[in-house]
């Protein structure tokens, strides 16, 4: 079973509806982050959660909303998903060294 | 403030050559170094890492790298490519200041092709 499990891997939602997308993990670990790859542009961090009462935004937090829900579950939410959303996202976990981050497998949401 | 700037953004290498990815960090602080790859329709994999101890590093899959503080470089390296080779790859610093939260700096990522 993969450490880091996200759902769903892959969605297509219309412009202005709710989605969450769901991430658990089974390493034990307190810290928590959600990223978005987009083509050209690497990864970049939407936010991040370094125990269950930590919520932390990132660089590109705008239109996102984040719970954690225990230490090993963390959701991300797009509350009006809008089409420059659509883009790969990945759960990912860590030690609180922050040295190996372990990456779920990625989920594709296309908002059209 | 850091960054980290990868040198090419397409490389295409032949079945069994040499590989050579490069990757220059800038850090104010003793950096942390991550090598990830990422091949098609997948998650991210840990390559290697470099976190002040030995400056060569070796990976997973035959796959290495050198940190050369003087010239602020990590590039990876493997000797000969085999064809599962073929990936995205993307460089990656975190500083290594007492209390920080180790956020990651990526850079854009490097493709890598390998031809038969």
């Amino acid at each position: 079973d993969a450490d880091v499990t996200q759902t769903p891997r892959n969605r297509i939602t219309k412009t202005g509806k709710r989605i969450m997308l769901e991430c658990s993990q089974t390493k034990g670990h307190d810290r928590m982050y959600w990223y978005r790859q987009d083509p050209g542009l690497g990864l970049r961090l939407i936010y991040y959660s370094f125990d269950v009462k930590d919520i932390n935004k990132g660089e590109i937090s705008d239109g996102y909303s984040v719970s954690r829900q225990a230490q090993a579950k963390f959701s991300l939410s797009l509350e009006s998903a809008i089409p420059n959303q659509t883009a790969l996202y990945f759960c990912a976990t860590s030690s609180n060294s922050g040295n190996t981050i372990y990456f779920g497998e990625g989920s594709w949401l296309t908002v059209v | 403030a850091q960054s980290v700037t990868q040198l090419d953004s397409h490389v295409s290498v032949s079945e069994g050559t040499p590989v050579l990815l490069r990757c220059n960090y800038s850090s104010s602080y003793s950096p942390s170094l991550f090598w990830y790859v990422q091949h098609p329709n997948k998650g991210l994999q840990l390559l290697l890492k470099y976190t002040s101890a030995a400056t060569l590093v070796k990976g997973i899959n035959g796959f290495e790298a050198e940190f050369k503080k003087s010239e602020t470089s990590f590039h990876l390296t493997k000797p000969s490519a085999h064809m599962s080779d073929a990936a995205e790859y993307f460089c990656v610093v975190s500083d290594q200041r007492a209390g920080n939260n180790r956020k990651l700096i990526w850079g854009l990522g490097t493709s890598l092709a390998v031809n038969p």
